[in-house]
């Protein structure tokens, strides 16, 4: 059975830092992009950042450009989500995806707020 | 780039059809076909519906249909139940960023 399940949300005054884990199974993590998928409290999806099987290839949302840094450990099948200089509107709920999307985790919260 | 356009809500009665388009521009839903739709119940996880388009994951009911025309992506679900009730995602993964719509939030009168 496939699994993706994030970790590391929690609640965080501005300005500061955040790392999210995702942990994968059930398949074969090296051949599969991962994703990072964010949807703010009664608000829609929002795509924040994509990684490439082999990390080649990495891509970031405007809103996390500079700010935010994934990156992937296959030997640990897991996937990383450092996030810097926090704002409040950076809270959400953070999902990890497997490729487009037929696997989702159950995400993890983060609450940006003084 | 902005997000692709959804009506904010659709509605119908147990066994009609209903459809949610999902209009983007040519750079995205216009010029590729890699356009795909989440469902999500409240609480839950989104869930992928339909992909490239017009295909369907295993274990997605045949009522679930994709089409795109031009710049405008659509998906039919036909014979309503209740279970379908739920907030429907359009994506366009073309390329970088995903493009993800509003939402369309569907009630099954």
């Amino acid at each position: 059975e496939v699994q993706l399940v994030e970790s590391g949300g929690g609640l965080i005054q501005p300005g500061r830092s955040l790392r999210l884990s995702c942990v994968a199974s059930g398949f074969t993590f090296d051949d599969s992009a991962i994703h990072w998928v964010r949807q703010a409290p009664g608000k829609g999806l929002e795509w924040v950042s994509g990684i490439s099987w082999n990390s080649a290839n990495i891509d970031y949302a405007g809103s996390a450009k500079g700010r935010f840094t994934i990156s992937r450990d296959n030997a640990k099948s897991s996937c990383y989500l450092q996030m810097n200089s926090l704002r409040t509107d950076d809270t959400a709920l953070y999902y990890c995806l497997k490729d487009i999307g037929l696997n989702w985790g159950l995400g993890t919260l983060v609450t940006v707020s003084s | 780039q902005s997000a692709l356009t959804q009506p904010r809500s659709v509605s119908g009665s147990p066994g009609q059809s209903v459809t949610i388009s999902c209009t983007g521009t040519s750079s995205d839903v216009g010029d590729y076909n890699y356009v795909s739709w989440y469902q999500q119940h409240p609480g839950r996880a989104p869930k992928l519906m339909i992909y490239d388009v017009d295909k369907r994951p295993s274990g997605v009911p045949d009522r679930f249909s994709g089409s795109k025309s031009g710049n405008t992506a659509s998906l039919t679900i036909s014979g309503l139940q209740a279970e379908d009730e739920a907030d429907y995602y359009c994506c366009s993964y073309a390329g970088s960023p995903w493009l993800f719509g509003g939402g369309t939030m569907l009630t099954v009168l």
